[in-house]
């Protein structure tokens, strides 16, 4: 398997453009998480999904960000309009829980850094 | 979930074990003591978890105390490449979703 895969992998924009960031999870894994990571703020979670249902959006800054999952195989975070307090970089991860016990190792992809200017 | 204290920096020589404490004094009966790290530019790696026993995988050793309140990640022959901020992180076992992370500990091996 690939890993998880994200896409791009560096954006630069400028403040109040539209910015999408692209998840694909490991094939099987019905859980896939958004991740945001900062100087400031260490690595945040935004959301999450099982079986492409968002379970928490807790984390997720303000309405200018959305994230869907609209099949098993893809996700997107969604920032709209973006400002320059959103560079960051984003980590996609996903995991299959259905293990023995507790054991749910997240994968992490490479992450998108982003840079609004 | 509870919350964990590391240090915030360590250094290692290289080929040396690396003992990496954390504290996790409210832990309680059905949560599970997990270590991530990350190398720098990518993104965090699962290393190793445990409950109350003693973990050894082929990455690393977890130590946990018998109360549980804390517990050490070994990495018996540090590399270079073992230079990352090593994540501890406590979790119950009902919880499939999140993961909170700290500050971590920036783990510097040194040739």
């Amino acid at each position: 398997d690939a890993g998880v895969i994200q896409s791009p992998r560096h954006e630069v924009t400028e403040m109040g453009q539209e910015v999408t960031l692209r998840c694909k999870p490991i094939s099987g894994h019905d859980y896939l998480f958004w991740y945001r990571q900062t100087m400031m703020r260490g690595l945040e979670l935004l959301i999450y999904f099982n079986n492409n249902v968002p379970i928490d959006d807790s984390g997720m800054p303000e309405d200018r960000f959305s994230a869907k999952m609209p099949n098993a195989s893809f996700s997107t975070l969604k920032i709209q309009p973006s400002e320059p307090r959103d560079s960051a970089v984003y980590f996609c991860a996903s995991t299959d829980p259905s293990g023995v016990g507790s054991y749910n190792e997240q994968f992490f992809g490479p992450g998108t850094r982003l840079t609004v200017l | 979930d509870a919350k964990t204290t590391q240090p915030t920096s360590m250094d290692c020589a290289e080929g040396r074990a690396a003992n990496l404490p954390c504290n996790h004094s409210t832990i309680s009966g059905n949560e599970y003591v997990y270590w991530y790290r990350q190398i720098h530019s990518q993104g965090p790696q699962y290393i190793i978890h445990g409950l109350k026993n003693n973990e050894t995988n082929e990455m690393a050793s977890l130590i946990i105390t018998e109360d549980r309140k804390s517990s050490t990640l070994i990495l018996p022959h540090a590399t270079l490449r073992d230079t990352a901020v090593y994540y501890c992180i406590v979790r119950s076992s009902s919880n499939t979703g999140k993961l909170i992370f700290g500050q971590g500990t920036t783990l510097q091996v040194k040739p």
